[in-house]
């Protein structure tokens, strides 16, 4: 059955605690994103790597870091620097082909600050 | 700097009657216009998408409207059903960017 995978589905943050963010496809798909989502502010484009060992940054990276050691992981880390972290986290995966742009979604995970 | 406005921010529409969302957009490089559903604690689904070479696309109830010159573009749904009740977003973006920029959304809730 193949797809996008997050975990955890719910993590809550201490102050000055880094956390990971899981993302595992199984689609075969050599680009993969990060977005957060915000209630009324949309998606907004974290982190995005169209091949392994390569990742670039979006419109709101700071206090963001990932690593694309595989092509079917692509891990998102919320350092402590990220003040306002509290959001609904979704990673994404495509094809990189012109001709078809389509994103596949995961499940999104929640994350929340104690 | 919002590169894709959506409006409205929610929309209450009955069973059976059009639901319409609407998208503006600023950099003339877009090229690619999708527009994704998402229900309540799941991933965001593409729905249907246009590119700027015909000024409308219709998927069953679902139809887009593009219009260049004014840089907008539309969703439309017809007889609209309560199971069509999500969140919509529309984007944009410059064509194998792989950076969708995606407009506010919009909660339609439909009633029965």
């Amino acid at each position: 059955d193949g797809g996008i995978t997050q975990s955890p589905k719910y993590l809550f943050r201490k102050e000055g605690q880094n956390v990971t963010l899981s993302c595992e496809q199984n689609l075969n798909h050599d680009a993969m994103y990060w977005y957060r989502q915000d209630p009324g502010q949309g998606l907004r484009l974290i982190y995005y790597s169209q091949i392994v060992n390569d990742f670039q940054k979006g419109d709101i990276a700071e206090g963001y870091s990932v690593s694309r050691e595989k092509k079917e992981s692509f891990p998102l880390t919320v350092t402590s620097a990220q003040k306002n972290p509290t959001a609904f986290y979704l990673c994404a995966s495509s094809i990189v082909n012109p001709a078809n742009e389509k994103l596949f979604f995961g499940s999104g995970t929640q994350l929340s600050v104690l | 700097q919002q590169q894709v406005k959506q409006s409205p921010q929610s929309l209450i529409v009955q069973k059976g009657g059009i639901s319409i969302i609407n998208c503006a957009y600023e950099n003339t490089a877009f090229d690619y216009f999708p527009w994704y559903q998402q229900f309540p604690g799941k991933g965001p689904a593409l729905l249907i998408a246009i590119r700027p070479d015909v000024s409308e696309k219709k998927e069953g109830r679902f139809t887009i409207s593009f219009n260049k010159s004014a840089k907008q573009f539309s969703l439309h749904i017809m007889d609209s059903q309560p199971g069509d009740s999500a969140t919509y977003f529309c984007a944009a973006s410059r064509r194998n960017t792989g950076k969708l920029i995606f407009g506010q959304g919009t909660t339609l809730q439909v009633k029965p």
